[in-house]
């Protein structure tokens, strides 16, 4: 139990195009998920808080506009990057909380990530 | 502000060795503590989580210890295999489902 699959994997696209990545928890419900980044060799930044049927709350830094978070059920959330640069490619996670399962409840569960590569 | 500090960088081990990875936190209101792996090009998956309730949890070959008074928290991994060769990483958070704050990782190279 507890899957989260990214949609697509990886994707490609041009200077000043959008790009929407999906994020689905297949197995469980998720009240709260949450947007991360990763550069090559790096940990783990965390971007936004996703919370279904509300705004999402953005980490400091991180441009709401560009960036636009949409959670419009319990097991779909989206992330769409809006005029995408070259500087925006990088390797984009989500992980769904699953608000009664794991050992400890409320545990997160990531996503098999997507990677972004703007020309 | 990194309130989740991890070391080794990097860290090479023979198989069937013990690999060691170390964090420290800032945060007192902490109180979730994950480790994950993330192998290239995949998602991180989560290996074993402890409270500050206990000291040690061990799952398999790997085991958590947990020390509050000096808030640190370490990762052992027992009889270390190639196919354990990996990114790690430490995590925290101040309660399971909430945003988790990462250390900078462990790259860990199993050597056969």
């Amino acid at each position: 139990g507890a899957v989260v699959s990214q949609h697509p994997s990886w994707v490609i696209c041009k200077s000043g195009t959008s790009v929407k990545i999906e994020c689905r928890s297949l197995d469980f419900q998720a009240t709260t998920m949450f947007w991360y980044r990763q550069f090559p060799k790096q940990s783990l930044m965390l971007m936004a808080t996703s919370n279904e049927g509300s705004k999402a709350t953005y980490e400091q830094g991180v441009e709401k506009d560009k960036f636009l978070i949409n959670h419009a059920s319990l097991t779909l959330s989206t992330l769409t990057v809006t005029s995408a640069h070259p500087e925006d490619s990088s390797f984009y996670i989500c992980s769904a909380r699953d608000r009664t399962g794991g050992v400890f409840v409320g545990e997160q569960f990531f996503g098999p990530g997507t990677r972004l590569t703007v020309l | 502000q990194q309130q989740v500090k991890q070391s080794p960088q990097s860290l090479i081990v023979q198989k069937g060795g013990i690999s060691i990875i170390n964090c420290a936190y800032e945060n007192t209101a902490f109180d979730y503590f994950p480790w994950y792996q993330q192998f290239p090009g995949k998602g991180p998956a989560l290996l074993i989580a402890i409270r500050p309730d206990v000291s040690e949890k061990k799952e398999g070959r790997f085991t958590i210890s947990f020390n509050k008074s000096a808030k640190q928290f370490s990762l052992h991994i027992m009889d270390s295999q190639p196919g354990d060769s990996a990114t790690y990483f430490c995590a925290a958070s101040k309660a399971a489902g909430n945003k988790l704050t990462f250390g900078g990782g462990t790259r860990v190279l199993v050597k056969p």
